[in-house]
């Protein structure tokens, strides 16, 4: 069984430009995650899709983060415009029934 | 918010030896999940309890979820160069919202 994919693996901007990361869930996974791991720190969730209705966004900074997940499968989350703070890795997680989340292998962004 | 306490924050061991972690919270939580992260890669799930109580194993690891549901452990025995890593407790609230530590990082001398 195929994981979770992600890409790109790595990508460096400058600030006030703006990236968008890809996900493709293990297939048949209905929940969908997005977070955020700063380095030294565990991570953090921004956005959870259930098919395609976002379920919890609420630690996701509105004003410059953005996700959809309009097929009910893969999804992006977009930074515009990027912040030198924005750096960190960014996972995608999914799980079937809610309990066990699996996650993909991260894109590491850096903002210089 | 809900926060988990991790400890000890890095442990550097003799291969061989057994280790012993835990994740203390001040909130109760519905599922305690153990994952080990490597270098560059995401998180992979060792092990998921579901009860207060519950001691569940995978292999060398040995988990627990407390009887007060407010804290965890993992243990691993007879530690090889391949456990070296980062650790990291979650617990689960409703919704399927997943809290993590800060995570343990585990050093082994061969």
């Amino acid at each position: 069984e195929a994981g979770v994919a992600q890409s790109p693996r790595y990508k460096i901007i400058e600030k006030r430009q703006s990236v968008a990361f890809w996900c493709n869930p293990i297939s048949g996974h209905a929940t969908l995650y997005w977070y955020q791991q700063i380095l030294g720190q565990g991570p953090k969730l921004l956005i959870q899709f259930q098919n395609n209705g976002v379920v919890d966004d609420s630690q996701l900074p509105k004003d410059r983060f953005s996700a959809e997940r309009l097929k009910g499968v893969d999804s992006t989350l977009k930074i515009q415009p990027a912040k030198l703070e924005d750096s960190a890795v960014y996972l995608c997680a999914s799980s079937l029934a809610g309990f066990e989340q699996y996650f993909g292998p991260g894109t590491r962004l850096t903002v210089t | 918010g809900q926060q988990l306490n991790q400890s000890p924050q890095s442990m550097f061991i003799q291969e061989g030896e057994d280790v012993s972690m835990n994740c203390t919270s001040s909130s109760i939580f519905n599922t305690w999940l153990w994952y080990k992260q490597d270098p560059g890669e995401g998180p992979v799930l060792l092990i998921a309890l579901y009860k207060a109580g519950e001691l569940t194993s995978n292999g060398r690891l040995t988990a627990q979820f407390g009887i007060t549901r407010k804290d965890s452990f993992l243990n691993i025995s007879a530690s090889i160069p391949s456990d070296v890593g980062i650790y990291f407790c979650a617990g689960q609230l409703g919704g399927n919202k997943l809290v993590f530590g800060a995570g343990t990082i585990l050093r082994v001398k061969s």
